[in-house]
């Protein structure tokens, strides 16, 4: 079936650091891939997405290439600030047919700390 | 657009009990789900739904009962609360795929305690 594995936090980064989290996945289709952000307190907010190969997402400085020939889709930043600290999640999306279609799976999530 | 709105925020509920979560969102959204969130578990799909009158189980259902009688609501039900159902619930909402990639909205959460 449909997953996807996260790299394992916590991740202590200093201000102005390059960022990356590594996410792959494991599809029988052609999944759409998203990462999500929470901010402390809060619930999840899509940060980019890619619907298909080779798509590139970005926001907020935030990068991810969706690589089929790899299952791959990792989040890069290329100098993070103290407000870029919160827990990111890789997710897919099934984009098959019946009653599957929409439903996400995630990864398990990577805290990210940035110190000043 | 309020999007996605959960209710309560917070709760304690005591071993036994049953309670009603609420989630409510105002984008005419066809596919709707409950998840739970557990520390180092990310999130788990509890039920989903992908439209009025049709809903289906997720990873973790038992315990947990919902229905879908309007495209705006989606109530989750605690049958008999238990203290392994202390976490955190997010309701999400999405378009199907023919409109670009089925982005998920989520709701604030609910944080759910049971003693």
């Amino acid at each position: 079936g449909d997953s996807v594995t996260q790299m394992e936090g916590p991740v202590t980064l200093s201000e102005e650091a390059f960022l990356t989290i590594n996410c792959t996945y494991t599809a029988t289709g052609y999944p759409s891939l998203f990462w999500y952000v929470q901010y402390p307190g809060e619930g999840l907010q899509l940060l980019l997405k890619a619907t298909k190969a080779d798509d590139k997402g970005s926001n907020k400085g935030f990068e991810a290439t969706y690589r089929k020939e790899t299952t791959s889709f990792h989040l890069e930043k290329g100098s993070v600030q103290v407000s870029d600290s919160a827990v990111y999640f890789c997710a897919l999306s099934d984009n098959g047919r019946g009653s599957t279609l929409g439903r996400l799976y995630f990864g398990r999530g990577t805290q990210l700390t940035v110190w000043p | 657009n309020a999007g996605v709105t959960q209710t309560p925020k917070f709760q304690v509920l005591k071993t036994g009990q049953s309670m009603t979560l609420q989630c409510a969102q105002d984008m005419n959204h066809e596919y709707m789900s409950w998840y739970r969130q557990d520390p180092g578990m990310g999130l788990r799909l509890i039920h989903y739904s992908v439209g009025a009158g049709i809903t289906d189980q997720g990873e973790v259902p038992n315990g947990y009962n919902v229905s879908r009688s309007t495209t705006e609501d989606f109530p989750l039900r605690l049958l008999s609360a238990a203290p392994s159902q202390t976490s955190v619930y997010f309701c999400a909402s999405s378009y199907r795929r023919d409109r670009g990639g089925t982005e998920a909205f989520f709701g604030q959460g609910t944080r759910l305690t049971v003693v």
